[in-house]
């Protein structure tokens, strides 16, 4: 079973602050996405890294994939009340073949942004 | 509409009863998922659809959970004997490529 642990599982900060979120395994995946999810909606699709090593850039937010696909993080600069929501990261599994992507979830992220 | 959308929205039923829950996922999306996710935890896998087949039914939790896919499109996620612990939020995803999943808005179960 592959599993993934998130860090931290809350975080209360103050509008304009910096933080970092983590989501750590030590299975190796084929590709990790991050979601943002308000309470009683889906999660919605921020980003997918595929290459060990990646970093993109999503605004504010900076996501990097581990150089052995196991682990990711999550750097939001000048957080803004907006960025409140829980923040899950999502592991697809290395395939043998075959094309089912299904997901791993870790538990999130709950970020709470002050004004 | 162009996101994946998911009826009802809430659904409140009594211990015992048949629920079922609608997805229309995103045009042209051949992949299609139903996940579901309980308070405080990350969505869980239940079922992968490529086309009408169910490739991959592993996290359905037991025989009361069934999913169907008979057009490729629309999905309905059945459930029989309802009991508490089915209470959850109820996910659709679908997928054109695989590697980007796309979520519906959830339906909220609640079994009383």
């Amino acid at each position: 079973t592959q599993l993934l642990e998130q860090s931290p599982q809350f975080l209360s900060i103050q509008e304009g602050e910096n933080l970092t979120v983590y989501c750590n395994s030590s299975s190796v995946f084929s590709s990790l996405q991050w979601y943002r999810q308000e309470p009683g909606e889906g999660p919605v699709l921020l980003v997918t890294v595929v290459t060990g090593g990646e970093v993109k850039k999503l605004k504010r937010l900076t996501f990097q994939f581990g150089d052995a696909r196991k682990d990711s993080s999550l750097h939001i600069t000048a957080a803004q009340p907006g960025d409140t929501g829980l923040y899950l990261c999502a592991g697809a599994p290395r395939r043998s073949g075959g094309s089912n992507y299904k997901l791993t979830f870790g538990k999130g992220t709950l970020l709470t942004v002050n004004p | 509409g162009a996101g994946v959308s998911q009826t009802p929205s809430n659904k409140v039923t009594e211990k015992g009863k048949y629920v079922e829950l609608r997805c229309d996922p995103i045009s042209g999306h051949t992949a299609l998922y139903w996940y579901r996710q309980s308070l405080g935890q990350g969505p869980e896998f239940l079922i992968y659809f490529q086309g009408t087949g169910a490739a991959d039914d592993s996290g359905l939790p037991n025989d009361r959970f069934f999913a169907v896919r008979p057009e490729g499109s629309v999905s309905t996620l059945k459930i029989q004997r309802t009991e508490r612990g089915d209470s959850a939020m109820y996910l659709c995803a679908s997928s054109l490529n695989g590697n980007e999943q796309f979520f519906g808005p959830g339906t909220r179960l609640t079994v009383l």
